[in-house]
């Protein structure tokens, strides 16, 4: 398995922009999560999805930020408009898991480092 | 609320020798218990998960402890190498998705 995919690896934007984020997680896998990193502030959970529906988007930090789960293999996470506040690496990991979910591990993707000039 | 110490932040060892790093929680009431190592520039790694009915998990030179009573976890490296410097984050799951991350201990190991 080529594990969780995360595309693009870098992006630079001005602030303002509309900014996507995507990620692929691993085949089989039925939940999701989205994180985004700092040095202030370290991992924070985003948003959390379960067989494609959000259950906890109480992360999310504000309405420029919107993410999406058409189907089980692909995910967005979207900023409109872009702010220098909001580079970071944004993670998105998958997770195994029916019912016990708590036994299974995340896996992470490589990441999205972010810079918002 | 749940929250996760790790100490030291920082911490560097010439190859070899045998470290811990440490990890600490506030809610004894925890699902499970993992160590993720992150690379500079890269993902995270799970490299060991404690249920909360275990006492520890073992994978090669890796070692982890869990004892809730007292709200601890350590990582026991035995005979370090350069390769595993990295950032080493601890995670608590408390539910059956949200996990509460220390803020990691950065691991060099000297040559």
């Amino acid at each position: 398995d080529a594990g969780v995919i995360q595309s693009p690896r870098h992006e630079v934007t001005e602030m303002g922009q509309e900014v996507t984020l995507r990620c692929k997680p691993i085949s089989g896998h039925n939940s999701l999560f989205w994180y985004r990193q700092t040095m202030m502030r370290g991992l924070e959970l985003l948003i959390y999805f379960n067989n494609n529906v959000p259950i906890d988007d109480s992360g999310m930090p504000e309405d420029r930020f919107s993410a999406k789960m058409p189907n089980a293999s692909f995910s967005t996470l979207k900023i409109q408009p872009s702010e220098p506040r909001d580079s970071a690496v944004y993670f998105c990991a998958s997770r195994a898991g029916q019912g016990d979910e708590w036994r299974e591990t995340q896996y992470f993707g490589p990441g999205t480092r972010l810079l918002v000039l | 609320k749940q929250e996760v110490t790790q100490i030291p932040a920082a911490l560097s060892v010439p190859e070899g020798e045998n470290l811990v790093l440490n990890c600490s929680f506030t809610d004894s009431a925890i699902y499970n218990l993992q160590w993720f190592r992150q690379d500079p520039g890269k993902g995270l790694t799970s490299l060991l998960l404690i249920q909360s009915s275990q006492r520890e998990q073992t994978s090669g030179r890796l070692n982890a402890s869990l004892d809730k009573s007292s709200g601890r976890s350590t990582l026991y490296i035995a005979a370090s190498q350069p390769g595993d410097s990295a950032t080493y984050l601890c995670a608590v799951g408390g539910s059956n998705y949200q996990l509460i991350w220390g803020a990691g201990t950065k691991l060099i190991i000297k040559p």
